[in-house]
Parts: structure tokens; sequence; C-alpha cells
């Protein structure tokens, strides 16, 4: 159980074209996702915090206009690099909570972006 | 943001040795976390603590919730070539809003 998945595993793209991830939750419902971005050789920087049927909470520095995020159902959560550049280029990671109250986190396989 | 203080850094093992790694926190805790991640793959939950002086072994995997809630150890007995990997702790303060805090860290190579 608890099984989180991620797509597209890996995208390359032009620079300002859009990319959107996509974070499903496989066998469980979650109300709450998670998106991180990690840097070769670096833990995980958290972005944002996806709610169900509302706006995510994104952390100081993260420009939501850039990285925009919809939580349309318990099963799934989309992250959308808009307008992407070179800068973008990142190893993004999901993740679900499992139950609302815990803490614990399972996390997707993550997607390799690279933006040419 | 906050981040844990993970140590070692790094460690390099001949396979059958035991390993420990520790995280360590300048406020109080109330979820401690351990994950294992491979290159290019996400983390892997290994072992979730919730209670001050909490033990919990997960197969050859070992973790303890500090007494002091400030601190959390792992350890793996006998090591494996497959345990080679980032391992990372996380976890969750009083004062904070639900979002995990995490180390930096501990990169284990295992020489069979």
């Amino acid at each position: 159980g608890a099984v989180v998945s991620q797509h597209p595993s890996r995208v390359i793209c032009k620079s300002g074209t859009s990319v959107k991830i996509e974070c499903r939750s496989l066998d469980f419902q979650a109300t709450t996702m998670f998106w991180y971005r990690q840097f070769p050789k670096q833990s995980l920087m958290l972005m944002a915090t996806s709610n169900e049927g509302s706006k995510a909470t994104y952390e100081q520095g993260v420009e939501k206009d850039k990285f925009l995020i919809n939580h349309a159902s318990l099963t799934l959560s989309t992250l959308t690099v808009t307008s992407a550049h070179p800068e973008d280029s990142s190893f993004y990671i999901c993740s679900a909570r499992l139950v609302k109250g815990s803490e614990t986190q399972y996390f997707g396989p993550g997607t390799r972006l690279l933006v040419l | 943001g906050q981040q844990l203080n993970q140590s070692p850094q790094s460690m390099f093992i001949q396979e059958g040795e035991d390993v420990s790694m520790n995280c360590t926190s300048s406020s109080i805790f109330n979820t401690w976390l351990w994950y294992k991640q491979d290159p290019g793959e996400g983390p892997v939950l290994l072992i979730a603590l919730y209670k001050a002086g909490e033990l919990t072994s997960n197969g050859r995997l070992t973790a303890q919730f500090g007494i002091t809630r400030k601190d959390s150890f792992l350890n793996i007995s006998a090591s494996i070539p497959s345990d080679v990997g980032i391992y990372f702790c996380a976890g969750r303060n009083a004062g904070n809003n639900r979002k995990l805090i995490w180390g930096l860290g501990t990169s284990l190579a295992v020489n069979p």
C-alpha cells in the first residue's frame, strides 16, 4: 500500500515551454500532497503544499505563477512549470500524506526535468 | 529554511559492518522519519517514530526517537551492498506548520 506514482519520469523541453508533472496516489486518497525540488547531492526542498480542493501553499521564494499546482481530486495533484528556463532543470518529487493527522509522507519516484 | 543536523555526511564501510547515523535538532520534535533514496528515485520510508524513547526495527534497521525529543538515530546491522544509498532523516516540531524538516543526508557506500 501507499504507492505514489509520478509521470513523466523524465522530460526534456525547450526553454520557454511549459511542462506538466502528474502525481497520483494509487491505492489511497490524499487530501494533502507535497511538491519538492532536489538538486544533485542535496536534500529535498519543499516547494509547496497541495491541498485537495483549495489553493496550494507555497514556500517562501517559490513563485506561484511559475510553478502552478492543481489538486483537483483526492488522488491527483499536478505541477506545471510555466515558461521553463534552464535554471528550472532539476529533480521534482511529490509526496502524499497517508491520512489526515499523520506526518508520514510517501514519495513518488521523481521527475527529472531538463530544460535546454 | 530550517534543517536538521545529520551526521555523518558520508560513510564507506565493508560489507557486514554495522552502521550508525544520527540527526539532531535545536527544537523539540514530535515526529522522526527515516528515508532511503537511491539515485534517480524518490525517497522510500524506512521507519517512522512518533513517541519519545520509541525504538522501532525494520529488518536489519533500527531507529530510536531520542528521549530529549531533539535527536534520533538509525542503525543498520550487517550491511550488504544493496544498503548503498543516501539516508535522510526528517521530522516535525511542535511549532511547525506540519511541514517536514529535512536533514542533509548520509551517503552510504558498502564495499563488497
